[in-house]
């Protein structure tokens, strides 16, 4: 399969847990997102990679999340101190891009995570 | 105002009939358009791009972008049920951050 792979598919934790969430992207591609979709909401911009750079962060995103993309290849998302509000779709998405313009996304079939 | 606002449906239309979807944004600056198609509890997958004023056309998919007007639409032709999903506009502004409409919920009547 060489479209975008997310692991786990689905996460349930308990308020005040730590989780964290794996994306790997299309191989060649050197962009990737994090989203965040809730039922009825288009996905939420979280972050944004440009090879291991995060280029830009989401003002809505507490200090409880971080992601980090070492060595420009896979992601992680880890959201500390879980909150019932945190339940929600993560979305990982790459594309391939030059300069500063966003070119089309390619998405990953997502992590559902779930805080009871 | 929202930075991208769709009519959340959902929009029913008969088999075969044309299906006109449509988004409008608040930022002059935007720059890229695209449409993707989600079905229920999957991923959002791309549908269309678009750059520049006017028409493009992909199969039974135009996407029609009116910058002057700020909207921009997806004309799906002669719908079919397996075209039953929320579609949803996005555009960029020229940085790194996409920014996704709620979604238009489309029905299609066999």
């Amino acid at each position: 399969d060489t479209g975008v792979s997310q692991n786990p598919r689905h996460k349930i934790t308990k308020r005040g847990q730590n989780v964290t969430f794996r994306c790997d992207p299309i191989s060649e591609h050197n962009r990737l997102y994090w989203y965040r979709q809730t039922l009825g909401q288009g996905p939420e911009f979280l972050t944004y990679f440009q090879n291991e750079a995060q280029l830009e962060k989401s003002r809505l995103l507490s200090d409880r999340f971080s992601a980090e993309r070492p060595k420009g290849s896979f992601s992680t998302l880890e959201i500390q101190r879980t909150e019932q509000g945190d339940s929600a779709m993560y979305l990982c998405a790459s594309s391939f891009g030059q300069g500063g313009s966003s070119y089309e996304q390619y998405f990953g079939p997502g992590t559902r995570l779930t805080v009871t | 105002q929202k930075e991208v606002e769709q009519n959340s449906g959902p929009l029913s239309v008969p088999e075969g009939a044309i299906a006109s979807l449509n988004c409008t944004y608040s930022d002059r600056g935007s720059q890229s358009f695209f449409w993707y198609r989600q079905y229920s509890g999957k991923s959002p997958e791309l549908i269309m791009f678009i750059y520049s004023n006017g028409d493009k056309e992909d199969g039974r998919f135009t996407a029609q972008l009116n910058k002057a007007s700020q909207y921009v639409s997806l004309l799906i032709r002669d719908s079919q049920p397996s075209d039953s999903a929320t579609y949803l506009c996005a555009l960029n502004t020229g940085g790194f951050k996409t920014i996704f409409g709620a979604g238009t919920r489309l029905f299609v009547k066999a």
